[in-house]
């Protein structure tokens, strides 16, 4: 019964430094999507995926990427991490056709 | 484009206080209108939904009902607790669309 899995749930990075945030689902779900919280901002779509193989762009995309290699995985990447991604990150996913999405519970990033 | 808009908080009520958290949105057609929660620490969780016009989501006896006249979606609860104390976002999938777009969070403090 897990569900939508992120790891590592906390990461401080050094500017400049990559790294990659994990997300997997046992759900079967087609749809996945990672999301930055900010104060004051909700949540903004960063990219997102309808199936494997398929990524396009959210709301905000830049210095990030992903790939999406299988149904279960969506990781997302940071190049080159600025101060400016410091923020808490959740992946989501739901069905392709559902409209409920469930969501991880977060990895807080930091980059000094 | 599609958007939602919340209430500004954050908000502090004592217990056993009614809530309102105003959401209205703006959408093409019939969107599925949502409010989640994220409670300190946690990940976000559907607090309760709504997929058609007059509609009511209702759990934990939060209610709110989906107002197709004035494009709102206003979370209610008749007596707050202190365990109710997290941030909530309305949020929305338009009617055709795959994203899910989200209001900017309402912070709820309940004091004892």
């Amino acid at each position: 019964n897990a569900g939508v899995t992120q790891t590592p749930k906390f990461q401080v990075l050094k500017t400049g430094q990559s790294m990659t945030l994990q997300c997997a689902q046992d759900m079967n779900h087609e749809y996945m999507s990672w999301y930055r919280q900010d104060p004051g901002m909700g949540l903004r779509l960063i990219h997102y995926s309808v199936g494997a193989g398929i990524t396009d762009q959210g709301e905000v995309p830049n210095g990030y990427n992903v790939s999406r290699s299988t149904t279960e995985d969506f990781p997302l990447r940071l190049l080159s991490a600025a101060p400016s991604q410091t923020s808490v990150y959740f992946c989501a996913s739901r069905t392709g056709t559902g409209r409920l999405s469930f969501f991880g519970q977060g990895t807080r990033l930091t980059v000094v | 484009g599609n958007s939602v808009t919340q209430m500004e908080g954050p908000v502090t009520l004592s217990e056993e206080a009614f809530l309102t958290i105003n959401c209205t949105y703006t959408a093409t057609g019939y969107p599925s209108l949502f409010w989640y929660v994220q409670y300190p620490g946690e990940g976000l969780q559907l607090l309760l939904k709504a997929t058609k016009a007059d509609d009511k989501g209702s759990n934990k006896g939060f209610e709110a009902t989906y107002r197709k006249e004035t494009t709102s979606f206003h979370l209610e609860k008749g007596s707050v607790q202190v365990s109710d104390s997290a941030v909530y976002f309305c949020a929305l999938v338009a009617q055709g669309a795959q994203k899910l777009v989200f209001g900017q969070g309402t912070r709820l403090t309940i004091n004892p």
